[in-house]
């Protein structure tokens, strides 16, 4: 009964590193998204996938990569971590466009 | 693109009615949602409505869409302390899943 697991919960990175956020579904859901939430300002996609193998860029791409290898996971990448970056992270997934979208519980990345 | 907006904070006394509204700009949304978020949880979908219906129904939660003035309300019946979260409504216009979220409306159940 997982739904969307996502790793780590809480990360703090100083300015300049990188991680990989990890966001596995269990479904078989083909529609993955990641949003960042920031206060007053609800969520924003960052970027998306249709299905194995594709990746396509949300509303707020830059400083983010993703791929999505496998099908069920969607993976989310900072290459050089920024201040600006300070957010919760959500994945999400979906079995078609227009049916409900599962989240995960969010990673909480602190920026230093 | 679309724009959604929402009002910040709603504070209610147990036992009433809340009503949420929301607007949006793209008269194209085809799906819109209510979800709710819990402190430090992820967002859960409350209810959903297509866009060529005016009104949805479910226990509690009534769902009332305005198309002409994109106007879309969320009211919750009997408003209970476990009802006190943040709201967002989001709107999905495209074929690839993707929701436009307003920025969230705190709601506060008062004893």
């Amino acid at each position: 009964n997982a739904g969307v697991t996502q790793t780590p919960k809480f990360r703090v990175l100083k300015t300049g590193q990188s991680m990989t956020l990890l966001c596995a579904q269990d479904m078989n859901h083909e529609y993955m998204y990641w949003y960042r939430q920031d206060p007053g300002m609800g969520l924003r996609l960052i970027h998306y996938s249709v299905g194995e193998g594709t990746t396509a860029k949300g509303e707020v791409p830059d400083g983010y990569n993703v791929s999505r290898l496998k099908k069920q996971n969607f993976l989310l990448g900072l290459e050089s971590a920024a201040p600006s970056q300070t957010s919760v992270y959500f994945c999400a997934s979906s079995g078609t466009v227009y049916t409900e979208a599962f989240f995960g519980q969010g990673t909480r990345l602190t920026v230093v | 693109g679309e724009d959604v907006e929402q009002s910040l904070f709603l504070s209610v006394r147990e036992g009433d009615s809340s009503v949420i509204n929301c607007t949006y700009t793209d008269s194209s949304s085809t799906y819109l949602y209510w979800y709710k978020q819990e402190p430090g949880a992820g967002l859960q979908l409350l209810t959903y409505i297509f866009s060529n219906m005016d009104m949805k129904q479910d226990q509690r939660l009534t769902v009332l869409l305005n198309k002409k003035d994109k106007h879309l309300s969320l009211r919750i019946a009997d408003t209970q302390t476990g009802d006190s979260a943040i709201y967002f409504c989001a709107a999905s216009t495209d074929s690839w899943g993707k929701l436009q979220f307003g920025a969230g409306t705190q709601v506060v159940v008062t004893p």
